[in-house]
């Protein structure tokens, strides 16, 4: 089975301060990671996605990921917040070597960035 | 040019009642999917097809029936509704390439109240 787990339900950052929201994950096999953002009353907005290839992941709106096998981490980070990305963040995963196409979501984390 | 569209947004009704949820995608993704996000923001799979095929089909009361007329469209029947129903549907999909790169695309979520 796979499973996400972000520990932290809430981060505050002050405004123009590197953030990170973290998540680990499990899976059997090898991981598709990915981040989304969902603001108030909104849809999930796809951010960056790992498969292969770079450890660090660039992604929409100046975010990264540093995916970590050894950790079995997907941090997600932006060297200077701003108050618009304030948001609920979703870190989601699926096992490649099980077919299985759904994603499973961590429980979200609510990034507060304050002025 | 929406890509995931939901109707309705809103949809409040009376316990017992039957109603249905649509998506469409103008994507030309071949796999959709149901989530629900219920009150604590937890998203979970609840249904995916694949070329109008059923692939997967999480524990679901069976009050709750997909409908896939063609790759495009994905609905969502849900008969007899019950308090605990009301939360968020998140229709999604995909392209399905294992060489490729499957990112899933959410729509903008129908909520979903039950009185």
């Amino acid at each position: 089975a796979q499973s996400v787990a972000q520990p932290e339900d809430q981060v505050n950052v002050a405004e123009g301060n590197p953030l990170t929201v973290k998540c680990t994950y499990s899976v059997s096999g090898n991981p598709y990671l990915f981040w989304y953002v969902q603001y108030p009353n909104r849809g999930l907005q796809f951010l960056l996605k790992y498969i292969t290839g770079d450890n660090l992941v660039k992604g929409s709106y100046g975010f990264e990921a540093e995916f970590n096998k050894s950790q079995t981490s997907f941090h997600l980070k932006k060297p200077s917040a701003l108050v618009s990305d304030s948001a609920l963040y979703f870190c989601a995963v699926r096992d490649m070597d099980t077919g299985r196409r759904a994603l499973t979501f961590g429980s979200g984390t609510r990034l507060q960035v304050q002025p | 040019d929406t890509a995931v569209s939901q109707t309705p947004k809103y949809l409040v009704t009376q316990m017992g009642n039957d109603k249905s949820i649509k998506c469409e995608q103008n994507l030309g993704h071949d796999t959709m999917y149901w989530y629900k996000q219920d009150s604590k923001k937890f998203l979970k799979i609840m249904f995916s097809y694949n070329n109008k095929e059923l692939i997967i089909n999480e524990t679901v009361p069976n009050r709750f029936s997909p409908k896939s007329p063609d790759k495009a469209h994905l609905n969502l029947h849900i008969n007899s509704l019950e308090l605990g129903d009301s939360a968020v549907y998140f229709c999604a999909s995909s392209l399905t390439d294992r060489g490729l790169q499957e990112t899933q695309y959410f729509g903008p979520g129908t909520r979903l109240l039950v009185l």
